[in-house]
């Protein structure tokens, strides 16, 4: 199956930083990416969808300001955590889909603590 | 909107024994269902997917699932559990024909009893 990378793989940081997390898609290339957050023992859940070359649709509830997401190229897409605060900690998960193939593919994820 | 219910926290089987875990839908317009798998500290790996073709959908380890459009159901099944089963089972549905991203039930533990 496709492979997609996240990259940290874990982050700690200090309150009022910001943090890039980057997602790779290494052996397609990625029309759409996803962006998920899952906290401990829960689900996942939608944060933003980007395409490639476009501004991201970020989904209710989620500020835009907070989280940058960039998706300049076909392989890579970037969250960009700004000014952390302590519950910005989570678990974030990546994923990209070809064209509008049903399946998407998901990274291993980043865990990132604030403290 | 969509959504999809998971209504087991979690699922503890002995090893051998066969393996259940139950999803229900809910949408207005035709859907794609999506079993995944997570295992402790890792990314999700898709177990299946239904997209409207067969029913009945096989997939990796020995896992497979039936939709049923009545029941708006997309139960996972598999005959005999392996310890290496245990992880964390998410069920997931799209909406067809859209570039949404994926609304995740609650997630499942499947514990394997020796």
């Amino acid at each position: 199956g496709a492979v997609v990378s996240q990259h940290p793989s874990r982050v700690i940081c200090k309150s009022g930083t910001s943090v890039k997390i980057e997602c790779r898609s290494l052996d397609f290339q990625a029309t759409t990416m996803f962006w998920y957050r899952q906290f401990p023992k829960q689900s996942l859940m939608l944060m933003a969808t980007s395409n490639e070359g476009s501004k991201a649709t970020y989904e209710q509830g989620v500020e835009k300001d907070k989280f940058l997401i960039n998706h300049a190229s076909l392989t890579l897409s970037t969250l960009t955590v700004t000014s952390a605060h302590p519950e910005d900690s989570s678990f974030y998960i990546c994923s990209a889909r070809f064209g509008q193939e049903e399946t998407q593919y998901f990274g291993p994820g980043t865990r990132l603590l604030v403290l | 909107a969509q959504s999809v219910t998971q209504l087991d926290s979690q699922v503890p089987v002995f090893e051998e024994a066969p393996v259940e875990l139950r999803c229900n839908y809910s949408s207005s317009v035709s859907v794609y269902l999506f079993w995944y798998v997570q295992y402790p500290n890792q990314g999700l790996q898709l177990l299946l997917k239904y997209t409207s073709a067969a029913t009945l959908v096989k997939g990796i380890n020995g896992f497979e699932a039936e939709f049923k459009k009545s029941e708006t159901s997309f139960h996972l099944t598999k005959p005999s559990a392996h310890m290496s089963d245990a992880a964390e089972y998410f069920c997931a549905v799209r909406t067809g024909g859209g570039a949404d991203g994926l609304t995740f039930g609650k997630g499942t533990h499947l514990i394997i009893q020796p």
